[in-house]
């Protein structure tokens, strides 16, 4: 079992440019999550999905984050234009049942 | 919204000492779990935790599901260095469609 895997690991961008993260979660698994990690607010669920259709986007900062899953295998999520305070660690969890999910190694952004 | 307390924010202990930690909340949770955040990586599960008054071994490590429903405790008994990191409590409430996290517990261990 690889695991939910994410790519990039790491990511430096200039503020105003686009930045899509990837996810591909665990195989079966029917949800999956996106979160944000600060040192200020911890960690942040930012949109989940069940079964490819988002469920809950109300932890999105603001219109310039989207994400997407087209498919049971993958996930973007994709913030234009980028800005310094987006600076963070995004991670993706999938999970079968919402209680036990299992999180990737995570992006770490930063926007200069 | 809900929010988990979770206590201490950091713990610095000598190796081969037992750790404590807890979480509590002021709502009622159907299932607890504890994960660690190593450095550099994402959190892993470590014990999940599904009755009341539940208690759940995974080697040195103990948890319990508070008889209340709103708090839990983490033991680790005979601290090693690899058990440096991150843990979170996490609660999670019948149809809910998301977990809520605790602030998170950093220890660090002096050899």
């Amino acid at each position: 079992d690889a695991g939910v895997i994410q790519s990039p690991r790491h990511e430096v961008t200039e503020m105003g440019q686009e930045v899509t993260l990837r996810c591909k979660p665990i195989s079966g698994h029917n949800s999956l999550f996106w979160y944000r990690q600060t040192m200020m607010r911890g960690l942040e669920l930012l949109i989940y999905f069940n079964n490819n259709v988002p469920i809950d986007d109300s932890g999105m900062p603001e219109d310039r984050f989207s994400a997407k899953m087209p498919n049971a295998s993958f996930s973007t999520l994709k913030i234009q234009p980028s800005e310094p305070r987006d600076s963070a660690v995004y991670f993706c969890a999938s999970s079968i049942r919402v209680a036990e999910a299992f999180f990737g190694q995570g992006t770490r952004l930063t926007v200069v | 919204g809900q929010q988990l307390n979770q206590s201490p924010q950091s713990m610095f202990i000598q190796e081969g000492e037992d750790v404590s930690m807890n979480c509590t909340s002021s709502s009622i949770f159907n299932t607890w779990l504890w994960y660690k955040q190593d450095p550099g990586e994402g959190p892993v599960l470590l014990i999940a935790l599904y009755k009341a008054g539940e208690l759940t071994s995974n080697g040195r490590l103990t948890a319990q599901f508070g008889i209340t429903r709103k708090d839990s405790f983490l033991n680790i008994s005979a601290s090693i260095p690899s058990d440096v990191g991150i843990y979170f409590c996490a609660g999670h409430r019948q149809g809910a469609q998301k977990l809520v996290f605790g602030q998170g517990t950093r220890l660090t261990i002096n050899p």
